[in-house]
């Protein structure tokens, strides 16, 4: 059974970094592309990256871009979302999602459930 | 990027039929066949049930189906059953090689 398991979520203070983490299982890592997407709260959702299987292309929605880095390590079977100068409207329940294809696409196949993070004063 | 426009609710009785739809531009929907839909309950993480606008992964009710014309993609949900109650979610490919979600619409089985 595939497994996506998120951590490193929390509360911080705006302009501060934090770095989520999601290790996946039960399934061939380094076969399929990865996707960071964020949900609001109470409201929709949001892409935020999207990895390659072998790291080579990443790309990142725009309010994101400039502050956040994903980054993959295939020998750990694990997925990292760095996120620095956070601010109050990246508050959000982020979470770790399996491509269908090796490389990044629409197709959003499997979900994690997910890690919350907070950005107060 | 502008999220693609949902309708905010639907509602229908048990064993109709409903449709949601999910407005773009000619720079995501329109121009590219790569639309997928996501299913989520509350508290629960969504779930794949459309991609490339028509196809079903293995184990989606074939209730559910996809389609698209001009800047606008449309779910519908046939038979509709109380369990499909819950939130649904459009997304597409765009021009700038991101992909953008839909506003969200909350089904409601009467």
């Amino acid at each position: 059974e595939v497994q996506l398991v998120e951590s490193g979520g929390g509360l911080v203070q705006p302009g501060t970094s934090l770095r989520l983490s999601c290790a996946a299982s039960g399934y061939t890592f380094d076969d399929y592309a990865m996707h960071w997407v964020r949900q609001l709260p109470g409201k929709g959702l949001e892409w935020v990256s999207g990895i390659s299987w072998n790291g080579d292309y990443i790309s990142y929605g725009d309010s994101v871009k400039g502050r956040f880095t994903m980054s993959r390590d295939n020998a750990k079977n694990s997925l990292y979302l760095q996120m620095n100068s956070l601010r109050a409207d990246d508050t959000a329940l982020y979470y770790c999602v399996k491509d269908r294809h090796t490389s990044v696409s629409h197709i959003m196949y499997v979900w994690g459930q997910g890690t919350t993070v907070t950005v107060s004063s | 990027q502008s999220a693609l426009t949902q309708p905010a609710s639907v509602s229908g009785s048990p064993g109709q039929s409903i449709t949601i739809s999910c407005t773009g531009t000619s720079s995501d929907v329109g121009a590219y066949n790569y639309v997928s839909w996501y299913q989520q309950h509350p508290g629960k993480a969504p779930k794949l049930i459309i991609y490339e606008v028509t196809n079903r992964p293995s184990g989606v009710s074939n209730r559910f189906s996809g389609s698209k014309s001009g800047n606008t993609a449309s779910l519908t949900i046939s038979g509709l059953q109380a369990e499909d109650e819950a939130d649904y979610y459009c997304c597409s490919f765009t021009a700038s090689t991101t992909y953008v979600f839909g506003t969200g619409t909350k089904v409601t089985v009467l």
